[in-house]
């Protein structure tokens, strides 16, 4: 079945770093790509919209200088998180439309700034 | 603006016990209502819904739409403690090039 692949899994980093986060489809192609963010005990929220070769779309409310999204090519999208702080550790996760489920799920990131 | 609301919120049962989970949603162009169990990671696929009135079935759980109530029901018959879980209600329309909207989860808690 179709597969997306994201990592890393976990990443401590410290604050005022970057961090990039890969969400790649092993076996089909994903022109785009949803970026989602969970708060413990919370619901999926919608971050952006990725789409292969075009600018991502941002939901309401999300800084698009600070969450970083490239959709390189029909099998890659990245988010990078630049200057992170303690307010952005959060687990995040990425999912592709279009397979034969509706949608795949990476396996999701969880990120601790300290 | 899209709304997608999941009750309870969140439930605690014992062990075989049956329940009854709730999605209730408002979306233009609706396409298609997913149910998914999240543990400790990525949401799980259970159930993809576009027709009314189709019960879906896997095992001890399943699932109807009803389109005219706007709704749909996720059933767990026979509750183990491996059922505990966040279940996610997410409805798919047909202008929104397929970006889901999330319904806030249903926490589940078996107790054995």
């Amino acid at each position: 079945g179709a597969v997306v692949s994201q990592h890393p899994s976990r990443v401590i980093c410290k604050s005022g770093t970057s961090v990039k986060i890969e969400c790649r489809s092993l076996d089909f192609q994903a022109t785009t790509m949803f970026w989602y963010r969970q708060f413990p005990k919370q619901s999926l929220m919608l971050m952006a919209t990725s789409n292969e070769g075009s600018k991502a779309t941002y939901e309401q409310g999300v800084e698009k200088d600070k969450f970083l999204i490239n959709h390189a090519s029909l099998t890659l999208s990245t988010l990078t998180v630049t200057s992170a702080h303690p307010e952005d550790s959060s687990f995040y996760i990425c999912s592709a439309p279009g397979t034969p489920y509706g949608y795949t799920f990476g396996s999701g990131t969880r990120l601790t700034v300290v | 603006e899209d709304k997608v609301v999941q009750s309870p919120l969140s439930l605690v049962v014992h062990e075989g016990d049956t329940v009854t989970l709730n999605c209730s949603y408002e979306v233009t162009n609706f396409r298609s209502l997913l149910w998914y169990k999240q543990e400790k990671k990525a949401p799980t696929f259970l159930f993809m819904l576009t027709s009314s009135g189709i019960e879906k079935k896997s095992g001890r759980l399943s699932s109807i739409l009803d389109k005219k109530e706007l709704s749909s029901i996720l059933n767990i018959t026979a509750t183990q403690t491996g059922d505990s879980a966040i279940y996610l209600c997410a409805v798919g329309a047909n202008n929104a090039g397929n970006m889901l909207t999330f319904g806030g989860g249903t926490r589940l808690m078996v107790k054995p």
